[in-house]
């Protein structure tokens, strides 16, 4: 298993344009997640999916699209990017959104808003 | 809201001392517990988890944690640090009733050699 695969792994965007961080997993988790990481803030919820069909907000949507069109996927898109959207980005996933399972990450997308 | 604060912000050992970070949480009901470790340019990695049972859990690389239901609490502990400890440090909580696993702000641990 490959696990939890994020592409790119750098970007570097101008303000206004728009772009998809691609999340893929091949572990058939139901639940997957996706997190930035900035300083000093640890890393926070954007959006989650429980299930294919289903996706709902974190704690610091705006700004931000999901869909879960397939189990194995689960994109972010940033429709016009900001300077505050500078950060490293982390999806996750683990088998289902209720239970005793442990959520495994990806290696992170570093994007760059200038 | 469910919210997990991380008292210390940035801990400088030297090799040898022992270790504690606190781990506060709000929420009333059941939850799950975690630590995770960050190295310099890596991923997050699991340390421990607590899901049930016996509140002092033990992890990976002789890390351990105190779940405190009384205190909402999740300290980690180490006895003995190593250089290769320097990283950032992450405490984690899921809810039972919404399955989110929202982070602390972090540790970031300096361990001189």
């Amino acid at each position: 298993n490959a696990g939890v695969t994020q592409t790119p792994k750098f970007q570097v965007l101008k303000t206004g344009q728009s772009m998809t961080l691609q999340c893929a997993q091949d572990m058939n988790h139901e639940y997957m997640s996706w997190y930035r990481q900035d300083p000093g803030m640890g890393l926070r919820l954007i959006h989650y999916s429980v299930g294919a069909g289903i996706t709902d907000q974190g704690e610091v949507p705006n700004g931000y699209n999901v869909s879960r069109s397939t189990t194995e996927d689960f994109p972010l898109r940033l429709l016009s990017a900001a300077p505050s959207q500078t950060s490293v980005y982390f999806c996750a996933s683990r088998i289902a959104a209720q239970g005793e399972y442990e959520q495994y990450f990806g290696p992170g997308t570093r994007l760059t808003v200038t | 809201a469910q919210s997990v604060s991380q008292h210390n912000h940035h801990v400088i050992l030297s090799e040898a001392a022992s270790l504690e970070l606190g781990c506060n949480y709000s929420y009333g009901g059941t939850v799950n517990l975690f630590w995770y470790v960050q190295y310099p340019g890596q991923h997050l990695q699991l340390l421990l988890k607590y899901f049930s049972g016996d509140p002092l859990v033990k992890g990976i690389k002789g890390f351990e944690a105190e779940f405190i239901k009384s205190k909402f609490s999740f300290n980690l502990r180490k006895p003995s640090v190593q250089w290769s400890d320097t990283a950032e440090y992450f405490c984690a909580v899921r809810t039972s009733n919404t399955g989110k696993l929202i982070f602390g702000q972090g540790t970031t641990l300096q361990v001189k050699p």
